[in-house]
């Protein structure tokens, strides 16, 4: 089955610091998909990277790049030189490419970036 | 483009009281999906939609019912409301899935609380 885990419930980085977020996932299918999405203290869900099971680079967004690293089944996102806008809750999820969007979801990191 | 919107924002229901979240989506995209978050849990999938008339069960679809009439709609039915079913709810929408990396773009969510 499908799961996406996410182990780190909290964190904290100094602003224009770099910070990695934890992500591990497990499925039998050859081919997914890998989302990070932020979600501020407001409430709205923002999507912010994708990574596809077969992409051969590791996804840059901006500040946000993906370390995909297929064999361990693990899919961090780095944040690079961290702002206070940054702090929110970050969520890991998977889509398994079967036909369908569906998407599974990690319990989330929640990031605190200080000045 | 207002993308996705969801109504109400708020919402307190009686137990055993009926009510229909609201989703639409300008975007003509074929997917569309309805979350729940709870405290702790991530996001959770309740009911899916492929595209205009046809609709599946995702992860947590007792209490509630869907229908995809046309490609903008996607309300959501809660039958009876029941305490357990205060969350914040979250309707999505994604394009064709061969854009595989597009993410799905969420709604404002709508909050309900049942007593």
């Amino acid at each position: 089955a499908q799961k996406i885990t996410q182990t780190q419930p909290g964190m904290f980085v100094q602003e224009k610091e770099a910070v990695t977020l934890d992500c591990t996932y497990d499925t039998s299918d050859p081919s997914y998909g890998l989302f990070w999405y932020k979600q501020p203290s407001s409430g709205e869900m923002i999507f912010l990277i994708y990574q596809g099971s077969y992409d051969q680079q590791n996804a840059t967004e901006g500040r946000y790049s993906l370390n995909f690293q297929k064999a361990r089944k693990s899919a961090n996102l780095v944040i690079s030189a961290s702002q206070l806008g940054d702090s929110a809750m970050y969520f890991c999820a998977m889509r398994e490419d079967g036909g369908t969007d569906k998407l599974i979801f990690g319990t989330g990191t929640r990031l605190q970036v200080f000045p | 483009n207002a993308g996705v919107t969801q109504t109400p924002k708020f919402q307190v229901l009686k137990t055993g009281q009926s009510m229909t979240l609201q989703c639409a989506q300008d975007m003509n995209h074929e997917y569309m999906s309805w979350y729940r978050q709870d405290p702790g849990m991530g996001l959770r999938l309740i009911h899916y939609s492929v595209g205009a008339g046809i609709t599946d069960q995702g992860e947590v679809p007792n209490g509630y019912n869907v229908s995809r009439s046309t490609t903008e709609d996607f309300p959501l039915r809660l039958l009876s409301a029941a305490p357990s079913q205060t969350s914040v709810y979250f309707c999505a929408s994604s394009a064709t899935l061969r854009d595989r990396g597009s993410g799905q773009f969420f709604g404002p969510g709508t909050r309900l609380t049942v007593l």
